[in-house]
């Protein structure tokens, strides 16, 4: 299996509600990331866990927060999200050691 | 800073043209570059990295450190490589930093 799964594929939300994004791989992989990639802009890192730990974050507002449970799950909480966040976004995994990254499909958000 | 400029938004060519997507770099320490590349409706892949030094779909890329360039070349372009080609730079451990990306349209 060398594919990243995301869930869902589309999600639109209200500015109260509170979601969740989901990645899954079975590569092995040990490093995992999300991407935020706006309407005809390239892909932003946003965060990325190594050995399920997270390692880098890239100022990114409170209300998006991460989650690694394992090492073949990522997760991004968002809550009380703005319009502006409305976008693309990336899951992608790799062994820490080595950045040629598998990325999923994507989900696609709106936020309302 | 490490920034990755693709200074063509759209590169338009008739197939079997020869075909040149730019890539300029800015790093201050030993670069790695990629070439990922999107075709529609899919996801985001690895095309090809300039350690690797290999050709993929005829597709090659060569890092050019005194002009700081990792342009993307093929001598005879196909249709089935429409598609939105973006470069990117390692800048810092496991962070990748892409250009703003080039698409290209191949026509008949």
């Amino acid at each position: 299996d060398t594919e990243v799964t995301q869930t869902p594929k589309h999600l639109v939300m209200g500015m109260t509600n509170k979601k969740s994004l989901k990645c899954e791989q079975h590569m092995g992989h040990r490093a995992m990331y999300w991407y935020k990639q706006k309407a005809k802009k390239p892909p932003e890192l946003m965060f990325v866990y190594s050995y399920e730990k997270l390692s880098i974050n890239e100022s990114v507002p409170s209300r998006f927060s991460p989650e690694c449970p394992n090492s073949s799950l990522l997760n991004l909480h968002l809550h009380a999200l703005q319009p502006e966040d409305s976008a693309l976004y990336l899951c992608a995994s790799s062994q820490p050691w080595n950045t040629e990254a598998f990325f999923g499909q994507g989900t696609r958000l709106t936020v309302v | 800073a490490q920034r990755v400029t693709q200074p063509e938004k759209l590169l338009s060519v008739f197939k079997g043209a020869p075909v040149e997507l730019k890539c300029n770099y800015s790093y201050s320490g030993s670069p790695e570059l990629f070439w990922y590349v999107q075709y529609s409706r899919q996801r985001l892949q690895l095309l090809l990295r300039h350690i690797s030094r290999e050709s993929i779909k005829g597709f090659t890329a060569d890092l050019n450190k005194g002009e700081t360039s990792f342009h993307l070349k093929k001598p005879f372009a196909q249709e089935e490589d429409s598609a939105m080609y973006y470069c990117a730079l390692r800048g810092g451990f496991q962070k990748l930093v892409f250009g703003t990306g080039t698409r290209l349209l191949v026509s008949p």
